[in-house]
């Protein structure tokens, strides 16, 4: 076990569906990220929140749409995808914004069909 | 511009051996921090090892060294005696000195431990 879950594993989707993706870490880190992992292709950081604040935005198209309720959770709202969006999202925490050890989640795989 | 190149894309390697995995980086900046992650088929990233810029010694953890080379910009990570289950991608990382939370990934070498 991780210490970072995340839900859904697997998501299937067409493209006019609305969903959203779940992380969920109880290690007591002050930052939460999302990335995505697309197949041949570095991993590209989509969002960054510290203290449920979101510092970071790396020009995410508007249809993913990230929530942090509170230190401990993370959401990615998903709605009008692509089918390039297909890959695998991964959710990761740290203990602060200048964490050496970063945790990392199982991922959900998303498939836009 | 800060990047990183593992120039390996996949690696076989006899069981009990040893194992290195090239990982060189390109930053003009003095401070930087160097990451190797492990991607089982599982799918979670999960850190293994990290080297300061500014850290006199080489990082080691267990069976993972990595081998800094500051001057050739080179973080080459060695696993001793491999076991099978070290069949996984592994990914080099470094932290992007213009912003904190910004971990530029290199594209990952796949590596099979054969019985």
């Amino acid at each position: 076990e991780t210490g970072v879950t995340q839900t859904p594993r697997h998501l299937v989707m067409g493209m006019t569906n609305k969903k959203s993706l779940k992380c969920e870490q109880h290690l007591g880190h002050n930052a939460m990220y999302w990335y995505k992992q697309s197949a041949k292709k570095p991993l590209e950081l989509m969002f960054v929140y510290s203290l449920e604040e979101r510092v970071e935005n790396n020009s995410v198209p508007s249809r993913f749409s990230p929530e942090c309720p509170n230190s401990s959770h993370l959401f990615l709202h998903l709605h009008t995808l692509q089918p390039e969006d297909s890959a695998l999202y991964l959710c990761a925490s740290s203990q602060d914004q200048m964490g050496v050890s970063y945790t990392f989640g199982s991922g959900t795989r998303l498939t836009v069909v | 511009a800060q990047k990183i190149t593992q120039t390996q894309p996949g690696m076989f390697v006899q069981e009990k051996e040893a194992v290195t995995l090239d990982c060189t980086y390109d930053t003009s900046d003095p401070s930087y921090g160097l990451f190797w992650y492990k991607q089982p088929s599982s799918g979670e990233m999960i850190f293994l090892i990290y080297q300061g810029s500014y850290d006199q010694q080489n990082a080691t953890e267990g069976r993972y060294s990595l081998n800094f080379q500051k001057a050739r910009k080179s973080a080459n990570l060695v696993i001793s005696a491999s076991q099978l289950g070290d069949s996984a991608m592994y990914f080099c990382a470094m932290r992007d000195a213009n912003s904190n939370y910004q971990l530029i990934w290199g594209a990952g070498t796949k590596l099979i431990i054969k019985p």
